[in-house]
């Protein structure tokens, strides 16, 4: 079984300031980690995936995630975050060999102006 | 990347009614298409794998006389709400899975939709 955590239901930041997101899988083999930003009534866009190479992976809107296998994490950051950053933000998880993806609760962002 | 449409964007309807939700993968085959719902500010759940030419395979506890899930073609997959309730009402999302890789797409990616929002009165 395969699973991901999500461990903060809410983040709030100053705009400006680092945005970290956290997430924490559980997967039989290589994991498939991905990233993905919900705005209100909108489907899930796509912000950055981690399938094999460098740990630290750099995705669309300045955001990057680093992939550390031992401690079976893949939190999402942001050095400077901005207002236009607000919103849910899912973890999801895929065995290698496998296609169906496990989300997260979900992390909602607030960054205040 | 790959491009995923769904109709409606919305919907309201009367309880008892049907609700017909159309997934379009707009610029490549899917013949594994899934639904998820969503419940607010909760995560996605899958309700159902789609397949293409074949019937679906629906998660545990998904009524499959209720959501009655179509995948005439490689390209579309449709849900159907059947006699609607209120408790039905969500946000409903679907995403294709790319089987053939090539021009950035990897094998077993998935692309999602916009969602639909279906309210039942």
């Amino acid at each position: 079984a395969q699973s991901v955590a999500q461990p903060e239901d809410q983040v709030n930041v100053a705009e400006g300031n680092p945005l970290t997101v956290k997430c924490t899988y559980s997967v039989s083999g290589n994991p498939y980690l991905f990233w993905y930003v919900q705005y209100p009534n909108r489907g899930l866009q796509f912000l950055l995936k981690y399938i094999t190479g460098d740990n630290l992976v750099k995705g669309s809107y300045g955001f990057e995630a680093e992939f550390n296998k031992s401690q079976t994490s893949f939190h999402l950051k942001k050095p400077s975050a901005l207002v236009s950053d607000s919103a849910l933000y899912f973890c999801a998880v895929r065995a290698s060999n496998d296609y169906k993806l496990s989300f997260g609760a979900g992390t909602t962002v607030t960054v205040r102006a | 990347g790959a491009v995923v449409s769904q109709h409606p964007s919305w919907v309201i309807c009367k309880s008892g009614t049907s609700v017909k939700i159309e997934c379009r993968s707009l610029d490549f085959q899917a013949t594994t298409m899934f639904w998820y719902r969503q419940f607010p500010k909760q995560s996605l759940m899958l309700m159902a794998t789609s397949n293409e030419g074949s019937k679906a395979t629906y998660e545990q506890g998904v009524e499959k006389d209720k959501f009655l899930i179509n995948h005439a073609s490689l390209t579309l997959s449709t849900l159907t709400v059947t006699s609607a309730h209120p408790e039905d009402s969500s946000f409903y999302i679907c995403s294709a899975r790319v089987m053939s890789p090539g021009a950035g797409l990897t094998y077993n990616e998935q692309f999602f939709g916009p969602g639909t929002r279906l309210t039942v009165l």
